[in-house]
């Protein structure tokens, strides 16, 4: 079993629609969670930062984290075009020599 | 907040040449670094982290070897090329919090013909 799974998708939505994003981990250490948005033949970026458990919302971003189910989850409200990409998840026990990335969610969002 | 700059962008390199990618990084002092390679379709996959100068560890024994002359300078280098080189390769570095904040580079795309 691999430490955090995410599903590759790609997952196709019409522009507007509410994104659901998750992965699920088995490391219970774990406290740190990020998520990670990256266009095609770029580095990815920092998007969402979250410690512990419980949500965090920047703009049509929600990030959400249950450490008692090891799922942490990403709600893109009123999804652009520009919201395609890959979404990848990435997780730390506080370690940081050594984050563990889930594969990426490949996100397509149609006008 | 920090920049990474790293090249080139893209690389086209015979099997059996030598390769060297370099990685500087501004706006933060004594980050700790790493390189990571992501293959088409795959998760980030680490290959070395540095948490200072001449400090190197190694994830996954390979083909590829680091070194880090400087505190914001990060070189990948080969030898010889393999096929199974080919990949996306990415710098990154740590926030100056160090609360696992992870900043990458634009990447570079090598190819190995």
């Amino acid at each position: 079993q691999k430490e955090v799974e995410q599903d590759p998708g790609p997952l196709s939505v019409p522009e507007g629609a509410i994104v659901s994003l998750n992965c699920t981990y088995s490391n219970s250490a774990f406290q740190y969670f990020m998520w990670y948005r990256q266009y095609s033949r770029k580095g990815p970026e920092l998007l969402m930062y979250t410690y512990s458990s419980g949500n965090k919302e920047d703009g049509r971003f929600t990030a959400q984290v249950d450490k008692s189910s090891k799922y942490i989850s990403l709600f893109i409200r009123d999804s652009q075009p520009s919201d395609s990409a890959t979404y990848l998840c990435a997780m730390s026990d506080g370690g940081f020599q050594k984050l563990v990335f889930g594969t990426g969610t490949r996100l397509l969002v149609s006008p | 907040s920090q920049t990474i700059h790293q090249w080139p962008a893209t690389l086209v390199q015979p099997v059996g040449s030598p390769l060297s990618l370099e990685c500087t990084v501004e706006g933060t002092s004594n980050p700790n670094l790493y390189w990571y390679r992501q293959a088409a379709g795959r998760g980030l996959q680490l290959l070395f982290y540095s948490v200072g100068i001449g400090q190197i560890s190694s994830e996954v024994p390979q083909n590829l070897s680091a070194s880090r002359p400087q505190d914001r300078q990060f070189i990948l280098s080969s030898k010889k090329l393999l096929l199974s080189d080919s990949g996306f390769y990415l710098c990154a570095s740590h926030s100056d919090s160090g609360l696992g904040k992870l900043f990458f580079g634009s990447g570079t795309q090598l190819s190995v013909l």
